[in-house]
């Protein structure tokens, strides 16, 4: 089973900074298939970028993901007050499916 | 518009049953391989069970093997989750999910149903 790490735990950031997520997997995630989905509370997820680096539809550009191997990263370039929610990252490389643990992203 | 509504949670007691459904709508639900996904509140996503677009390939996580059985109709547009000897662990929210044409990613999600097994 491949672990999913995320850090940090909590970001605390104010609108209009960037954040940047951490996903790290405790082995390699052949064909770069990583997901990142944001969840506000009492909500079902919602995907935002798919192998790990391609924007779903409807996704503004200032989410962008980036990384292979076993380190990838979500960055958000300029937070907005809706961007305040858990971002977690999952793999679909290899069964089962995982899910990092989550980060939790709120105001400062 | 792609829409997934599931239902059938609710408070039951340990060793008891309970079937979960998703009713599909806005796609063509035969030509998509669903999952279930569940979610202790105020914790981590945890995946449940997979079912391919036929039915004739499924999956399930070790901790609800035997237990769980994940179904489809796809004349009703519908998936099904059938619990059994519930535990109270097993207590969630309980998310059906669509599975991408183009990868094992989630594109679209229910809203959830809770079940509470105490």
């Amino acid at each position: 089973e491949i672990v999913l790490t995320q850090s940090p735990g909590t970001l605390s950031l104010s609108p209009g900074e960037r954040a940047t997520l951490s996903c790290r997997a405790s082995q390699s995630i052949s064909r770069n298939c990583l997901a990142w989905y944001q969840q506000k509370p009492g909500q079902a997820p919602r995907l935002l970028i798919y192998d790990a680096s391609s924007r779903a539809t409807g996704i503004p550009d200032r989410f962008s993901g980036s990384g292979s191997g076993t380190d990838f990263t979500l960055t958000i370039s300029r937070l907005e007050p809706e961007d305040f929610a858990v971002y977690y990252c999952q793999q679909y490389a290899g069964t089962p499916w995982t899910f990092g643990q989550g980060t939790k992203v709120e105001i400062k | 518009e792609v829409q997934l509504v599931e239902s059938g949670g609710g408070l039951v007691q340990p060793g008891g049953s309970l079937r979960l459904s998703c009713a599909a709508s806005g796609f063509t639900s035969s030509g998509y391989w669903m999952h279930w996904v569940r979610q202790v509140p105020g914790k981590g996503l945890v995946w449940v069970s997979r079912i391919n677009s036929d039915g004739s390939t499924i999956l399930y996580a070790d901790s609800v093997k035997g237990r769980f059985t994940i179904s489809r109709d796809n004349a009703k547009n519908t998936l099904y989750l059938q619990m059994n000897s519930l535990r109270a662990e097993d207590t969630a929210v309980y998310y059906c999910a669509r599975r991408a044409l183009a990868g094992g990613y989630y594109d679209y999600w229910g809203q959830g149903t809770l079940v509470t097994v105490s």
